[in-house]
């Protein structure tokens, strides 16, 4: 079946410094979402990516879709304590019998130290 | 409000008990989800419903049972079957996917189950 590999598992930063992490799916994907789950609460979506090669921003925050749309990234400029948390990526392929499942990856648990 | 309830917050359990987990939405979403939440393993997708009366397996269903008999319910059934049901329960909906195009989920506060 289909899998979604994310990398880090775990990234400690100072605050002010640049974080990263990316997803890799095992099959091409017609899109992909992004989410972040806040210490002790619930994944809340952040931005959904759909065209090969797609870069999207918000804020300090910038999201990537891969030319072949397996995988995909999201970078933070200058990171803030308020980051803290755990981003997920979550592949969607449309057709066959994965259709309107969102497979997760593990997520990177980010930590900022001030 | 619009949004996803989950009851109740904490919820334990004695081995050997079924446990029911609710989970209501009133966003008028056609979707509805199950997941589970290990550390260090993301989450996993237990079962989904794209429509009233119709419901799907996830990846990891085994000792799991749903119902969807109205649009704005989808309780989970944790039963005795599953051998590791201490876990953070997550419960989404969403509108379906058109084309390539799939919709935000939305998650309710989640249930932490502990079973003992």
């Amino acid at each position: 079946g289909q899998q979604v590999m994310q990398i880090p598992q775990y990234q400690h930063v100072q605050e002010g410094e640049d974080f990263t992490t990316y997803c890799n799916s095992s099959t091409t994907l017609s899109n992909i979402q992004w989410y972040k789950q806040r210490p002790g609460g619930h994944p809340v979506f952040l931005i959904q990516l759909v065209k090969s090669g797609e870069v999207k921003k918000q804020k300090r925050l910038t999201f990537q879709f891969g030319e072949a749309k397996k995988n995909s990234s999201l970078h933070i400029t200058a990171t803030q304590t308020t980051d803290v948390g755990t981003y997920f990526c979550a592949g969607h392929s449309a057709g066959g019998t994965s259709y309107g499942k969102l497979t997760f990856g593990q997520g990177t648990i980010l930590t900022v130290h001030p | 409000d619009g949004g996803i309830t989950q009851s109740p917050k904490y919820l334990f359990r004695k081995e050997g008990q079924n446990v029911t987990l609710s989970c209501e939405q009133n966003l008028n979403h056609d979707a509805m989800y199950w997941y589970r939440q290990d550390p260090g393993q993301g989450l996993r997708l237990i079962y989904y419903s794209q429509i009233v009366n119709d419901f799907q397996k996830g990846d990891i269903a085994e000792g799991y049972s749903v119902s969807r008999e109205k649009k704005e319910s989808f309780p989970l059934t944790v039963t005795s079957a599953q051998k590791n049901p201490t876990a953070f329960y997550l419960c989404a909906s969403s509108s379906n996917p058109t084309g390539d195009l799939a919709y935000e989920q939305y998650f309710g506060p989640g249930t932490r189950l502990t079973v003992t």
